[in-house]
């Protein structure tokens, strides 16, 4: 069965330091990955995903991920944290055998601090 | 392209009463998933449609909860003889569903919350 694990509930950065969300997966096919944002009351944003591609996928607003197979990975970055970026963030996986389905991690609150 | 939209945004209710909550997909999107997520946790799959055919339902969703897409555009979400564990954000999702695994767009969700 597919699973999301995320490595930290919460996560606290200074504005302008690099941010790390990090983001371990299980599957038994290759996956396709998701990283969503989800900001208070409102519902998810997609900000990147990867199906198979470049290992290095670009999203909106500066974030990218890398994923890596090796290490079942697909841990979300950006170089430098804004304020608008505090928010809460999910990793997801849906099996390539599915109808599309996403199983979402239990998501990383992100903090900024100015 | 106007987005996800889901109503009620918010709905209290007693126990015992039954509840409908309505989400209609971006124009056009053939396919329409249904989510719970409670406070801490990730969204998790209910149920979903490819247009009007209700192709998977999670075991989360009991008999009290019914899903429909009569014409294969909006869906309601309706549960029955409502308990206070079914407090939870309702959020939809939709996909164009043209082939294979797609990218997910959500509405703002109904957060419900059982008395």
């Amino acid at each position: 069965a597919q699973s999301v694990t995320q490595l930290g509930s919460h996560v606290s950065v200074s504005e302008g330091a690099l941010v790390l969300l990090r983001c371990n997966y299980s599957s038994s096919v290759p996956p396709y990955l998701f990283w969503y944002v989800q900001y208070p009351n409102q519902g998810l944003q997609l900000l990147l995903k990867y199906t198979s591609a470049a290992t290095l996928v670009k999203g909106i607003n500066g974030f990218e991920a890398e994923f890596k197979k090796s290490e079942t990975s697909f841990h979300l970055t950006k170089p430098s944290a804004h304020m608008s970026d505090a928010a809460e963030y999910f990793c997801a996986v849906s099996d390539r055998g599915s109808q599309g389905n996403l199983i979402f991690g239990k998501g990383t609150k992100l903090s900024v601090k100015p | 392209d106007t987005g996800v939209s889901q109503n009620p945004r918010h709905k209290i209710t007693k126990r015992g009463q039954n509840v409908t909550f309505r989400c209609d997909p971006i124009s056009e999107h053939n396919r329409l998933y249904w989510y719970r997520q409670t406070l801490g946790q990730g969204p998790e799959f209910l149920t979903y449609f490819q247009n009007e055919a209700q192709l998977e339902k999670s075991r989360l969703l009991s008999d009290r909860f019914s899903a429909e897409r009569p014409k294969g555009s909006f869906s309601t979400l309706e549960i029955q003889r409502t308990e206070q564990g079914d407090s939870a954000m309702y959020l939809c999702a939709s996909s164009p569903g043209l082939a294979g695994v797609e990218a997910q767009y959500f509405g703002p969700g109904t957060r419900l919350l059982v008395l």
